[in-house]
């Protein structure tokens, strides 16, 4: 059971370039969301989706775009990459976004370096 | 904007001391969920307690929270040196409608020394 697999984990950018980061699950969950975590912060949400076909935006969406045309993919693509868009970035996924109690499980990170 | 704030941001302790790390809010929340993230590494979670409880134990984790007062404690008991990593509390609180985002906050960096 391989979880929550995201990719790269490592990526050096220019500024103005575009990249996707790839996020999978195989848990079957119907939630997914993406983080950023900076230095001496918790972690921001960024996008989140409720299911194939349903996104929206989370604390901090600037500057990214996602989509979601399979329960188990949930990509996060960087237009025109910024520096300030340095940061690592964890894609998460939970059964169900209805009631309380959902446990988040998160990827191991994706570090993004803009130059 | 930060829901719940951690507090000491960081801590440091002799293995087997206990270690307690604080977390306040500040809406109201269906429930408060504590997770762990070793360097380098995604965040784990730990235990989740919902509004309706008091008090919560898993292992030698004991979980608190004050509704009345918005704050939260976690307890680790008897730490080892495969604890030292950070803590993070986070709460759902139905941000943007959806009652799956959780909100963090910033964090405690727990380091045991052996």
């Amino acid at each position: 059971n391989a979880g929550v697999t995201q990719t790269p984990k490592f990526q050096v950018l220019k500024t103005g370039q575009s990249m996707t980061l790839q996020c999978a699950q195989d848990m079957n969950h119907e939630y997914m969301s993406w983080y950023r975590q900076d230095p001496g912060m918790g972690l921001r949400l960024i996008h989140y989706s409720v299911g194939a076909g349903i996104t929206d935006q989370g604390e901090v969406p600037n500057g990214y775009n996602v989509s979601r045309s399979t329960t188990e993919d949930f990509p996060l693509r960087l237009l025109s990459a910024a520096p300030s868009q340095t940061s690592v970035y964890f894609c998460a996924s939970s059964y169900s976004v209805s009631g309380s109690g959902n446990t988040i499980y998160f990827g191991e990170g994706s570090w993004l370096t803009v130059v | 904007s930060q829901q719940g704030e951690e507090d000491p941001q960081a801590l440091s302790i002799q293995e087997g001391e206990n270690a307690t790390m604080n977390c306040s809010y500040k809406t109201s929340i269906n429930n408060l969920q504590w997770y762990r993230q070793n360097s380098g590494r995604g965040l784990v979670h730990l235990i989740l307690i919902r509004s309706n409880e008091r008090e919560k134990h898993s292992g030698r984790l004991r979980v608190t929270l004050d509704t009345s007062k918005k704050s939260s404690s976690l307890l680790i008991t008897a730490s080892r040196a495969a604890d030292t990593a950070s803590y993070f509390c986070a709460t759902d609180a139905g941000y943007g409608g959806s009652q799956g985002n959780l909100i963090f906050g910033k964090g405690t960096k727990l380091s045991v020394k052996p």
